[in-house]
């Protein structure tokens, strides 16, 4: 059965830090989702991985994927307040199906 | 562009009632559709998936049931609601590599 880890669970950091979160799996998958998610709404695709050795960025959000370790991480560079949120990474249930199996979310706190 | 609806936005519902929740997308064809479940301070839980008309998959076992009468409706019903069944439905489909998400339904059994 594929389960998907995150850690930390919540993280509080001050505005203008640096910190990393992470995301393990434990069986093969082609791509691995990076989603954010504020109070109250829906889930917002920031980043999808399709390769070992992928990375991309947006903003101060960098995300990378390590097919070999079964491991993404989201980096976050300069944390400014807006970025309080929600951040879930997913992982493919199957190709075929399209399903996703996601981590238990990690809860971002950026304090001015 | 696609786009993806969902009605009700928040439903209270008493315990053993019935339940209805529709999903429309627009702009596409043939969309795999996907509905997921998120309890209060969880990640979220697939409960089921459609490849095309008439065809669910079912992931986890409980009192819920899925339609797809429309190749872009996708259809989450139950008989008798129960008070777990409380918590925020997201209605997705995949387009490209991506799975995007509808606005969610929040539901309070009470």
């Amino acid at each position: 059965e594929l389960k998907v880890e995150q850690n930390p669970l919540f993280l509080s950091m001050q505005e203008g830090k640096n910190y990393t979160i992470y995301c393990n799996y434990s069986t093969t998958s082609d791509r691995l989702y990076w989603y954010r998610q504020d109070p109250g709404k829906s889930l917002e695709s920031l980043f999808v991985l399709l390769s070992n050795g992928a990375v991309k960025q947006e903003g101060r959000l960098m995300a990378s994927l390590d097919t070999k370790a079964r491991l993404s991480t989201l980096h976050i560079t300069a944390a400014v307040h807006d970025l309080s949120a929600t951040y879930f990474c997913a992982v493919h249930g199957s190709s075929n199906t399209g399903k996703l199996i996601f981590g238990q979310g990690t809860t971002l706190q950026v304090k001015p | 562009s696609q786009t993806i609806h969902q009605w009700p936005a928040t439903l209270v519902q008493p315990v053993g009632s019935p339940l209805s929740l529709e999903c429309t997308v627009e702009g596409t064809s043939n969309p795999n559709l996907y509905w997921y479940r998120q309890a209060a301070g969880r990640g979220l839980q697939l409960l089921f998936y459609s490849v095309g008309i008439g065809q669910i998959s079912s992931e986890v076992p409980q009192n819920l049931s899925a339609s797809r009468p429309q190749d872009r409706q996708f259809i989450l019903s139950s008989k008798k609601l129960l008070l777990s069944d409380s918590g925020f439905y997201l209605c997705a489909w995949t387009e490209q590599e991506t799975q995007y998400f509808g606005p969610g339904t929040r539901l309070l059994v009470l």
